[in-house]
């Protein structure tokens, strides 16, 4: 157990719908990471924050976003769902920012656009 | 831009064999290097890390090197178990700036029979 939870850990939801993806980072973690793995693209960053501040963007829809709260839980938002979104999407934590400082993951929630 | 090579798999081995699974990397400065291992179902655990040139990480009995001469960063282990099957992937961050998102490569999946 990497320490961080995700939430839902499945998602089926229809095309052009709104969800929500949740992730509470390891107790003293402050930097929060979102990453989107599919079968056709591997695993790829999507943002970072830093407590509470985007630090770091990937390669994150217009259609996506999201933000780090001041208790640092993070939230995922995907909206006007393609198909295409269908993915699993993963956090991650670490203490700080910098660069060699260790990504702890969490178990990803799968969404499945229909 | 910064990329991981990994190569294809899938590589089946059988209980005890040796175990090599190749990694390169192109990167403008100086990379950190990461193998994530991803059992079935989970998410991502780091399983070792160097973080400049010649260093070595190893972990579990895995072990890799960082040649910068020859931007590799090759997995190996010289006794794999049934439990080793899973799927690896090599990745790098790089040094500079606050930001410290992880670039993967494809991923390896490994599979060991008895």
């Amino acid at each position: 157990d990497s320490g961080v939870t995700q939430t839902p850990k499945h998602l089926i939801t229809a095309t052009g719908q709104r969800v929500t993806l949740r992730c509470s980072p390891r107790s003293g973690d402050l930097s929060v990471y979102w990453y989107q793995q599919s079968l056709d693209q591997g695993l790829q960053f999507l943002i970072q924050y830093y407590n509470g501040e985007e630090r770091a963007k990937g390669n994150i829809l217009e259609r996506f976003s999201a933000q780090q709260f001041p208790d640092l839980h993070s939230e995922l938002n995907l909206s006007s769902l393609e198909l295409g979104d269908s993915a699993l999407y993963f956090c991650a934590s670490s203490v700080g920012s910098v660069v060699g400082n260790e990504q702890f993951f969490g178990p990803g929630t799968r969404l499945t656009v229909l | 831009g910064n990329s991981v090579t990994q190569m294809e798999g899938p590589v089946t081995l059988s209980e005890e064999a040796f175990l090599t699974i190749n990694c390169t990397y192109t990167a403008t400065g100086y990379p950190s290097l990461f193998w994530y291992v991803q059992y079935p179902g989970e998410g991502l655990q780091l399983l070792l890390k160097a973080t400049k040139a010649d260093d070595k990480g190893s972990n579990k009995g895995f072990e890799a090197t960082y040649r910068k001469e020859t931007t590799s960063f090759h997995l190996e282990k010289g006794s794999v178990q049934v439990s080793d099957s899973a799927v690896y992937f090599c990745a790098l961050t790089l040094s500079g700036g606050t930001a410290s998102k992880l670039t993967f490569g494809t991923g390896t999946r490994l599979q060991v029979t008895l």
